[in-house]
Protein backbone atom coordinates (compact mmCIF):
# COMPACT_ATOMS: atom_id res chain seq x y z
CA UNK A 1 0.00 0.00 0.00
CA UNK A 2 0.94 3.24 -0.53
CA UNK A 3 2.32 5.78 2.16
CA UNK A 4 2.96 9.20 2.42
CA UNK A 5 5.72 11.04 4.98
CA UNK A 6 5.78 14.28 6.04
CA UNK A 7 8.53 14.30 8.61
CA UNK A 8 7.90 17.56 10.02
CA UNK A 9 4.82 18.27 12.27
CA UNK A 10 5.46 21.61 12.43
CA UNK A 11 7.60 24.51 10.79
CA UNK A 12 8.01 28.09 11.45
CA UNK A 13 9.07 30.83 8.61
CA UNK A 14 9.41 34.61 8.77
CA UNK A 15 7.44 36.80 6.94
CA UNK A 16 8.88 37.52 3.57
CA UNK A 17 11.27 34.76 3.25
CA UNK A 18 11.05 31.56 1.93
CA UNK A 19 10.31 28.09 3.71
CA UNK A 20 10.55 24.47 2.06
CA UNK A 21 8.14 21.67 3.42
CA UNK A 22 9.02 17.79 3.22
CA UNK A 23 7.05 15.48 2.07
CA UNK A 24 7.71 11.64 0.80
CA UNK A 25 5.92 8.53 -0.80
CA UNK A 26 6.19 5.16 -1.31
CA UNK A 27 5.00 3.80 -4.44
CA UNK A 28 5.80 0.88 -6.67
CA UNK A 29 4.17 2.34 -9.00
CA UNK A 30 5.24 4.71 -12.44
CA UNK A 31 2.09 7.22 -13.23
CA UNK A 32 0.14 8.73 -10.34
CA UNK A 33 -0.05 12.14 -8.98
CA UNK A 34 0.82 14.65 -6.24
CA UNK A 35 -0.59 17.31 -4.52
CA UNK A 36 0.03 19.62 -1.70
CA UNK A 37 -3.23 21.13 -0.45
CA UNK A 38 -3.25 23.90 2.40
CA UNK A 39 -5.86 23.78 5.16
CA UNK A 40 -5.94 27.53 7.77
CA UNK A 41 -7.13 27.15 11.08
CA UNK A 42 -10.96 26.62 10.74
CA UNK A 43 -11.09 27.20 7.22
CA UNK A 44 -11.69 24.98 4.16
CA UNK A 45 -9.12 22.62 2.96
CA UNK A 46 -7.83 23.81 -0.84
CA UNK A 47 -5.57 22.77 -3.41
CA UNK A 48 -2.41 24.05 -3.73
CA UNK A 49 -0.41 23.08 -6.08
CA UNK A 50 -1.09 19.62 -8.31
CA UNK A 51 1.78 17.71 -9.73
CA UNK A 52 1.47 14.49 -12.58
CA UNK A 53 4.71 11.88 -12.07
CA UNK A 54 4.94 11.40 -15.69
CA UNK A 55 6.06 15.28 -16.01
CA UNK A 56 9.49 16.09 -15.32
CA UNK A 57 8.73 19.76 -14.84
CA UNK A 58 8.43 21.08 -11.53
CA UNK A 59 4.79 22.65 -11.36
CA UNK A 60 4.51 26.05 -10.14
CA UNK A 61 2.04 28.45 -8.87
CA UNK A 62 2.38 31.88 -7.96
CA UNK A 63 4.52 31.89 -4.84
CA UNK A 64 4.28 28.10 -4.77
CA UNK A 65 6.70 26.19 -6.44
CA UNK A 66 7.50 22.18 -5.81
CA UNK A 67 10.46 19.83 -6.38
CA UNK A 68 9.62 16.39 -7.67
CA UNK A 69 12.20 13.82 -7.06
CA UNK A 70 10.36 10.70 -8.69
CA UNK A 71 13.54 8.31 -8.47
CA UNK A 72 13.90 9.64 -4.61
CA UNK A 73 10.35 9.69 -4.08
CA UNK A 74 10.17 13.29 -2.84
CA UNK A 75 7.90 16.04 -3.23
CA UNK A 76 8.89 19.45 -1.36
CA UNK A 77 6.94 22.55 -1.29
CA UNK A 78 8.42 25.78 -1.55
CA UNK A 79 6.37 28.94 -0.25
CA UNK A 80 8.65 31.96 -1.09
CA UNK A 81 7.98 35.55 0.24
CA UNK A 82 5.99 33.62 2.88
CA UNK A 83 2.81 35.69 3.73
CA UNK A 84 0.70 35.88 7.01
CA UNK A 85 -1.89 33.85 4.99
CA UNK A 86 -0.22 30.99 4.37
CA UNK A 87 -0.36 30.32 8.28
CA UNK A 88 -2.12 26.90 7.60
CA UNK A 89 -1.77 22.80 8.39
CA UNK A 90 0.08 21.54 5.03
CA UNK A 91 -0.92 17.99 3.71
CA UNK A 92 0.83 16.12 0.61
CA UNK A 93 -1.28 13.60 -0.90
CA UNK A 94 -1.04 10.97 -3.49
CA UNK A 95 -3.05 9.35 -5.37
CA UNK A 96 -2.70 6.01 -7.90
CA UNK A 97 -2.93 6.73 -11.96
CA UNK A 98 -4.62 3.05 -12.15
CA UNK A 99 -8.17 2.66 -11.78
CA UNK A 100 -10.22 2.59 -8.38
CA UNK A 101 -7.47 3.83 -6.25
CA UNK A 102 -8.41 6.55 -3.81
CA UNK A 103 -6.10 9.67 -1.97
CA UNK A 104 -3.69 8.69 0.69
CA UNK A 105 -2.40 11.82 2.49
CA UNK A 106 0.24 12.24 5.07
CA UNK A 107 -0.34 13.51 8.62
CA UNK A 108 0.43 17.28 8.15
CA UNK A 109 2.89 19.87 8.59
CA UNK A 110 1.56 22.84 10.64
CA UNK A 111 3.49 25.92 9.05
CA UNK A 112 3.42 29.78 11.41
CA UNK A 113 4.29 32.91 9.86
CA UNK A 114 6.27 34.76 12.10
CA UNK A 115 5.43 38.81 11.70
CA UNK B 1 -18.65 26.97 -10.57
CA UNK B 2 -20.34 26.75 -7.27
CA UNK B 3 -17.69 24.80 -4.90
CA UNK B 4 -18.60 21.32 -2.68
CA UNK B 5 -21.44 22.10 -0.19
CA UNK B 6 -21.62 20.35 3.20
CA UNK B 7 -24.72 20.63 5.61
CA UNK B 8 -25.06 21.11 8.57
CA UNK B 9 -21.60 22.95 9.21
CA UNK B 10 -22.14 22.15 13.00
CA UNK B 11 -23.81 18.90 15.08
CA UNK B 12 -23.91 17.96 18.62
CA UNK B 13 -25.33 14.81 19.17
CA UNK B 14 -25.00 12.42 22.35
CA UNK B 15 -23.88 9.11 22.27
CA UNK B 16 -25.96 6.17 20.91
CA UNK B 17 -28.10 8.65 18.83
CA UNK B 18 -27.33 8.63 14.92
CA UNK B 19 -26.42 11.07 12.40
CA UNK B 20 -26.72 12.30 9.11
CA UNK B 21 -24.77 14.51 6.94
CA UNK B 22 -25.31 15.73 3.66
CA UNK B 23 -22.22 16.68 0.56
CA UNK B 24 -23.31 18.34 -2.48
CA UNK B 25 -20.54 17.97 -4.94
CA UNK B 26 -19.17 20.46 -7.29
CA UNK B 27 -21.60 20.55 -10.69
CA UNK B 28 -20.45 17.72 -12.58
CA UNK B 29 -18.43 15.82 -10.59
CA UNK B 30 -19.68 12.61 -9.94
CA UNK B 31 -17.33 11.11 -7.70
CA UNK B 32 -17.27 12.10 -3.56
CA UNK B 33 -15.48 11.22 -0.76
CA UNK B 34 -15.82 10.88 2.83
CA UNK B 35 -12.60 11.70 5.13
CA UNK B 36 -12.79 12.44 9.02
CA UNK B 37 -10.21 14.03 10.72
CA UNK B 38 -9.36 14.51 14.21
CA UNK B 39 -6.11 15.84 16.18
CA UNK B 40 -4.53 12.55 16.78
CA UNK B 41 -5.49 10.51 13.45
CA UNK B 42 -5.22 12.72 10.94
CA UNK B 43 -7.23 12.33 8.20
CA UNK B 44 -9.06 9.14 7.76
CA UNK B 45 -10.09 8.32 4.42
CA UNK B 46 -13.38 6.79 4.76
CA UNK B 47 -15.55 5.66 1.25
CA UNK B 48 -15.76 6.87 -1.97
CA UNK B 49 -18.76 7.09 -4.14
CA UNK B 50 -19.02 7.20 -7.95
CA UNK B 51 -22.33 7.23 -9.86
CA UNK B 52 -23.81 5.90 -7.25
CA UNK B 53 -21.85 3.09 -6.52
CA UNK B 54 -19.35 2.59 -3.82
CA UNK B 55 -16.06 2.30 -5.13
CA UNK B 56 -13.61 2.31 -2.07
CA UNK B 57 -14.18 1.78 1.50
CA UNK B 58 -12.00 2.48 4.84
CA UNK B 59 -11.19 0.66 7.93
CA UNK B 60 -14.41 2.30 9.67
CA UNK B 61 -17.24 -0.31 11.54
CA UNK B 62 -20.26 -0.70 9.69
CA UNK B 63 -21.66 1.72 11.80
CA UNK B 64 -20.27 4.34 9.13
CA UNK B 65 -22.18 4.25 6.17
CA UNK B 66 -22.81 6.25 2.71
CA UNK B 67 -24.88 6.76 -0.14
CA UNK B 68 -24.92 8.26 -3.48
CA UNK B 69 -27.93 9.77 -5.44
CA UNK B 70 -28.58 10.23 -9.47
CA UNK B 71 -27.76 13.80 -8.64
CA UNK B 72 -24.19 12.80 -6.83
CA UNK B 73 -25.06 14.31 -3.94
CA UNK B 74 -23.91 12.32 -1.19
CA UNK B 75 -24.87 11.51 2.29
CA UNK B 76 -23.20 9.78 5.30
CA UNK B 77 -24.37 8.26 8.04
CA UNK B 78 -23.22 7.32 11.59
CA UNK B 79 -25.17 5.16 14.05
CA UNK B 80 -25.05 4.88 17.42
CA UNK B 81 -22.27 7.28 18.13
CA UNK B 82 -19.18 6.98 20.52
CA UNK B 83 -17.43 9.86 21.89
CA UNK B 84 -14.50 8.89 19.21
CA UNK B 85 -16.51 10.04 16.56
CA UNK B 86 -16.07 13.15 17.67
CA UNK B 87 -14.35 14.87 14.36
CA UNK B 88 -14.52 16.98 11.15
CA UNK B 89 -16.08 14.92 8.14
CA UNK B 90 -14.90 16.48 4.99
CA UNK B 91 -16.19 15.62 1.81
CA UNK B 92 -14.49 16.03 -1.29
CA UNK B 93 -15.14 15.82 -5.24
CA UNK B 94 -13.50 14.75 -8.18
CA UNK B 95 -14.54 15.21 -11.95
CA UNK B 96 -14.89 12.59 -14.58
CA UNK B 97 -11.06 11.18 -14.03
CA UNK B 98 -10.52 11.62 -10.35
CA UNK B 99 -7.29 13.12 -10.84
CA UNK B 100 -7.86 15.86 -8.05
CA UNK B 101 -10.36 16.28 -5.02
CA UNK B 102 -11.99 19.81 -4.03
CA UNK B 103 -12.84 20.02 -0.22
CA UNK B 104 -16.17 21.32 1.05
CA UNK B 105 -16.00 23.04 4.44
CA UNK B 106 -16.24 20.10 6.56
CA UNK B 107 -19.04 19.22 9.02
CA UNK B 108 -18.23 19.33 12.94
CA UNK B 109 -19.87 16.75 14.64
CA UNK B 110 -19.44 16.91 18.73
CA UNK B 111 -20.92 13.70 21.07
CA UNK B 112 -21.54 14.25 24.43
Amino acid sequence: AQTVTQSQPEMSVQEAETVTLSCTYDTSESDYYLFWYKQPPSRQMILVIRQEAYKQQNATENRFSVNFQKAAKSFSLKISDSQLGDAAMYFCAYRSAGYGQNFVFGPGTRLSVLP
Amino acid sequence: KAGVTQTPRYLIKTRGQQVTLSCSPISGHRSVSWYQQTPGQGLQFLFEYFSETQRNKGNFPGRFSGRQFSNSRSEMNVSTLELGDSALYLCASSGQFRDTQYFGPGTRLTVL
